[in-house]
C-alpha cells in the first residue's frame, strides 16, 4: 500500500514568509499528527488531528497552525516566518490510538533564509 | 509526558545480535512502549511496540520487565542496514502524541 505522501521534500522561503506543507496519510489512517526535527530540539510533536479535530497539540507559538480534510489529508501553515523554523518537518499517520503503529512521511525539507 | 531514557550510542558487530535498553520508570498503566529508528536523511521507522507482554515481529522483539519500568529491543542478528537512531517512546491512549528523547545511535561495525 501506499505510505504516508509528503509535499513538497523541499523548500525554501524568506524570513516573514508564510508556508503550507501538506500530508496525505495512509488510506483508511484517520489520525495524523506533525512533528518538527531540529539539530538542536530534536523531533518535537506539533499536532495531532483526528476525524478533522484536533486532539492535541504541542507547545507551539500559534504561528503554527493545521487543519484535516474530510479525506484525512492535512496541511500544516507556518505564518511570519523565522529562520528558527528551519527544519524537517514530518507527518505521521495511524488507524486511530496509541495502541497502534505510526507511519512517518519522509518529511518536508524547509529553509528559511 | 512520562520520560525514557536510553544510552546516547551503541556499538555491536554485524551478525551478531544487539540489545538496546530503555528506563520509563514512571510509565503509567495505560502507557504503550514504542520503538522507533530513523536513518540519515529519513523520518523515523515504526520496529516495534507493546503494553505488557514481549512482543516479536520480523524485525526484532520487545522484551518488557515484569514491572514496566524498562525494556529491550532486540535485533536478532544486526546488518550494516540497522544502522540508525533508536527511540524508545511512551505513547498514552488517550493522548495521541509521540515523545521522543535523544535516542540511542547504533553503529553496526562490519
Amino acid at each position: 500500500k501506499a505510505g504516508v505522501t509528503q509535499t513538497p521534500r523541499y523548500l525554501i522561503k524568506t524570513r516573514g514568509q508564510q508556508v503550507t506543507l501538506s500530508c496525505s496519510p495512509i488510506s483508511g489512517h484517520r489520525s495524523v499528527s506533525w512533528y518538527q526535527q531540529t539539530p538542536g530540539q530534536g523531533l518535537q510533536f506539533l499536532f495531532e488531528y483526528f476525524s478533522e479535530t484536533q486532539r492535541n497539540k504541542g507547545n507551539f507559538p500559534g504561528r503554527f497552525s493545521g487543519r484535516q480534510f474530510s479525506n484525512s489529508r492535512s496541511e500544516m501553515n507556518v505564518s511570519t516566518l523565522e529562520l528558527g523554523d528551519s527544519a524537517l518537518y514530518l507527518c505521521a499517520s495511524s488507524l486511530s490510538t496509541a495502541a497502534g503503529s505510526y507511519t512517518f512521511g519522509s518529511g518536508t525539507r524547509l529553509t528559511v533564509v | 509526558d512520562a520520560k525514557t531514557t536510553q544510552p546516547n550510542s551503541m556499538e555491536s558487530n554485524e551478525e551478531e545480535p544487539v540489545h538496546l535498553p530503555c528506563n520509563h520508570s514512571t510509565i503509567s498503566g495505560t502507557d504503550y512502549i514504542h520503538w522507533y529508528r530513523q536513518l540519515p536523511s529519513q523520518g523515523p521507522e515504526y520496529v516495534i511496540h507493546g503494553l505488557t507482554s514481549n512482543v516479536n515481529n520480523r524485525m526484532a522483539s520487545l522484551a518488557i520487565a515484569e514491572d514496566r519500568k524498562s525494556s529491550t529491543l532486540i535485533l536478532h542478528r544486526a546488518t550494516l542496514r540497522d544502522a540508525a537512531v533508536y527511540y524508545c517512546i511512551l505513547a498514552n491512549f488517550g493522548n495521541e502524541k509521540l515523545t521522543f528523547g535523544t535516542g540511542t545511535r547504533l553503529t553496526i561495525i562490519p
